[in-house]
């Protein structure tokens, strides 16, 4: 059974500090997603990271995905209090089943 | 918004009653994902439609099963309701061409009370 776990769980920040979230695996992916959920709605997808190595920036975001493909990181830059929201890292298998992670929930407090 | 529209909002009901959640995808997408979404478990897989044909399945219960109708709406049936059901459900669709990005609709809240 493929798993993600994602660290931490929470994270309680105050507005203008870095923080990084983290997605791990012992299964490799074919490609890894990041979501920002908010209350009432739906994931929204953030990025799709596809090579091993790869870095991806949107904004103050920047993503990374693990050499051999099983891990990635979420790092957010002088976080603001609009960046609350839940965090979901997953990863798409071979047959194209995305694994999700259980998610970061991050508070940003002005 | 992402396109994708599920009825209803909300949904309260009562232990081994039967429910139905609806989901439209964005227009011209092919396939439509479940999703199952609780507290303890995560957001979790349930089950796969392509153009009308179940694709995969995932923790789906065998009280659960879904249908994706010729006009590509998909129905999500959820039987003999047990208390652990009440959770978040979600409808995703893909584009035609099935590749990996899923758009997800705002979600079902259930409650089994």
């Amino acid at each position: 059974t493929q798993l993600l776990e994602q660290s931490p769980q929470f994270l309680s920040i105050q507005e203008g500090e870095n923080l990084t979230v983290y997605c791990n695996s012992s299964s490799v992916f074919s490609s890894l997603q990041w979501y920002r959920q908010e209350p009432g709605e739906g994931p929204v997808l953030l990025v799709t990271v596809v090579t091993g190595g790869e870095v991806k920036k949107l904004k103050r975001l920047t993503f990374q995905f693990g050499d051999a493909r099983k891990d990635s990181s979420l790092h957010i830059t002088a976080a603001q209090p609009g960046d609350t929201g839940l965090y979901l890292c997953a990863g798409v298998n071979t047959g194209g089943k995305l694994i999700f992670g259980q998610g970061t929930e991050l508070s940003v407090k002005p | 918004d992402s396109g994708v529209t599920q009825t209803p909002k909300h949904l309260i009901t009562a232990t081994g009653q039967r429910v139905t959640l609806r989901c439209s995808p964005r227009s011209g997408d092919l396939s439509v994902y479940w999703y199952q979404q609780s507290l303890d478990q995560g957001l979790q897989f349930l089950i796969q439609y392509y153009n009308g044909e179940e694709r995969a399945k995932g923790n789906i219960l065998e009280r659960f099963s879904a249908q994706q109708f010729p006009d590509l709406h998909s129905e999500l049936n959820l039987s003999s309701l047990e208390l652990g059901d009440s959770a978040l459900y979600f409808c995703a669709s893909s584009d035609r061409r099935g590749r990996e990005t899923q758009y997800f609709g705002p979600g079902t809240r259930l409650l089994v009370l």
